[in-house]
C-alpha cells in the first residue's frame, strides 16, 4: 500500500518568514494530494490540494508543488502569521483511500 | 449540508464498558472513513466503507473494535470491551468518488474518548 512520509515533525518560524513542509509518497497510483490544517481541538480541514496532472498551485500565501517523477510534494506558506500556527497534514489519495503523513506542528513566533 | 456529524463529542467511560461512536456522513458521499488520532501515532485509518460496504478493515486494532454502516447516512464504531489504551480522538470522514475522482475527505468534529 501507499506510504506517506512527512518532514519536519515540528517547525518554528518568525512571523513574516516562510515555512516549507515536505512529503513523499510511494504509490504511483496516487493522483490527488490534499493538505489539511488542524487547529488545537478541532477537525482537520482542507487548505489546498493538487491533482497529479498539475505541478504547482497557489492560493494567496499558500502554494503546493508536486514532482510526480520523484514522488515529492511540498507545502509553502509565505509571510507567516500567528494564526498559521497549527498541525499540518499532507495526504495522498490512491484507489479512493487517503493516506496521511504524520503531521507537522508549525509554530509562528510573533 | 451540515457536514459530517459525529456523536458524542466527548465520552468518558470505565474500562470494560461498551462504547459506541456514531457518524452521519455528508449526503451523497459514497466513501466513509473512521480514523483514530493520538499524539504517538497520528491519524490512523481504522476502516473505510464504499456504498455502505466495508472495503478495508486492516487498520482495526483487534477484535474489540467493530464498525457497521447499515445505510448511506449512518455508521457506528463500537469498542467492546473498552481499555484505557483506546483513549484517543476518533474522527469520521466522508468523500465523494465516482466521476469526481479527486475530492477531499471531509472530517467530522471528532469524538474524544477517555477510558478510565
Amino acid at each position: 500500500g501507499e506510504n506517506v512520509e512527512q518532514h519536519p515533525s515540528t517547525l518554528s518560524v518568525q512571523e513574516g518568514d516562510s515555512a516549507v513542509i515536505k512529503c513523499t509518497y510511494s504509490d504511483s497510483a496516487s493522483n490527488y494530494f490534499p493538505w489539511y490544517k488542524q487547529e488545537l481541538g478541532k477537525r482537520p480541514q482542507l487548505i489546498i490540494d493538487i491533482r497529479s496532472n498539475v505541478g504547482e498551485k497557489k492560493d494567496q500565501r499558500i502554494a503546493v508543488t508536486l514532482n510526480k517523477t520523484a514522488k515529492h510534494f511540498s507545502l509553502h506558506i509565505t509571510e507567516t502569521q500567528p494564526e498559521d500556527s497549527a498541525v499540518y497534514f499532507c495526504a495522498a489519495k490512491a484507489r479512493n483511500q487517503f493516506y496521511f503523513g504524520t503531521g507537522t506542528s508549525l509554530t509562528v513566533i510573533p | 449540508d451540515a457536514g459530517v456529524i459525529q456523536s458524542p463529542r466527548h465520552e468518558v467511560t470505565e474500562m470494560g464498558q461498551e462504547v459506541t461512536l456514531r457518524c452521519k456522513p455528508i449526503s451523497g458521499h459514497d466513501y466513509l472513513f473512521w480514523y483514530r488520532q493520538t499524539m504517538m501515532r497520528g491519524l490512523e485509518l481504522l476502516i473505510y466503507f464504499n456504498n455502505n460496504v466495508p472495503i478495508d478493515d486492516s487498520g482495526m486494532p483487534e477484535d474489540r473494535f467493530s464498525a457497521k454502516m447499515p445505510n448511506a447516512s449512518f455508521s457506528t464504531l463500537k469498542i467492546q470491551p473498552s481499555e484505557p489504551r483506546d483513549s484517543a480522538v476518533y474522527f469520521c470522514a466522508s468523500s465523494l468518488a465516482g466521476r469526481a475522482m479527486n475530492t477531499e475527505a471531509f472530517f467530522g468534529q471528532g469524538t474524544r474518548l477517555t477510558v478510565v
